[in-house]
């Protein structure tokens, strides 16, 4: 399973929406609702923020939410607040392994 | 409340090994598939290995197959990760996680990790 792709960073002022892709492959992303999304701040353990493509954990802020096109999958954040400020990475998983994407930094400008 | 606490990390001289421990408290462990995860020093995450609750099953990322081990003692409710044959590119800060339901491998809770240093 081949890593997925992010862009490297992203930045948004507070109050504003920023968005997030990840690229997979039509065997991965594209083939199935398996896209999650981690945010970990600096020097913190990885938190997951989204499941199944579009599901929220309980006790995260419904201004973060997840979709997919195709092979694309996007976190979008909005009403960007400066705690949201953090590496975020996607992940998706076949029955036999786990693969992550290389991260996006978000800063809060 | 759930608690995972890794321990054993250290420093390795290339080709030595080493066993990292991972505690469980406030779940139980064997009703939940576990899987190891790293980061390398400004590096992002990177798959390690994965069990079934039940230890029947366990899957490795090509990178340390036949090299590492994972395995679990849901009586003690610790799950392990031995590493041998370890080399420089193995230095990480090694995470364990749950899996967010029995079958569900997305990781919805984490320990703050055990680093591993690999070097002469």
């Amino acid at each position: 399973q081949s890593a997925l792709t992010q862009p490297p960073s992203v930045s948004g002022s507070p109050g504003q929406s920023v968005t997030i892709s990840c690229t997979g492959t039509s065997s991965d992303v594209d083939s199935y609702d398996r896209v999650s999304w981690y945010q970990q701040p600096p020097g913190t353990a990885p938190r997951l923020m989204i499941y199944e493509v579009s599901n929220r954990p309980s006790g995260v802020p419904d201004r973060f939410s997840g979709s997919k096109s195709g092979s694309t999958a996007s976190l979008t954040i909005s009403g960007l607040q400066a705690e949201d400020e953090a590496d975020y990475y996607c992940s998706s998983y076949t029955s036999t392994s786990v693969v992550f994407g290389g991260g996006t930094k978000l800063t809060v400008l | 409340e759930v608690q995972l606490l890794e321990s054993g990390g250290g420093l390795v001289q290339p080709g030595g090994s080493l066993r990292l421990s991972c505690t469980a408290s406030g779940f139980i462990l064997r009703n939940y598939g576990m899987t190891w995860v790293r980061q390398a020093p400004g590096k992002g995450l990177e798959w390690v290995s994965s069990i079934t609750g039940s230890g029947d099953a366990r899957y490795y990322a090509d990178s340390v197959k036949g090299r590492f081990t994972i395995s679990r003692d849901n009586s003690k409710n610790t799950l392990y990760l031995q590493m041998n044959s370890l080399r420089a590119e193995d230095t990480a800060l090694y995470y364990c996680a749950k899996y967010r339901t029995y079958g569900d491998p997305n990781l919805d809770y984490w320990g703050q990790g055990a680093l591993l240093t690999v070097s002469s």
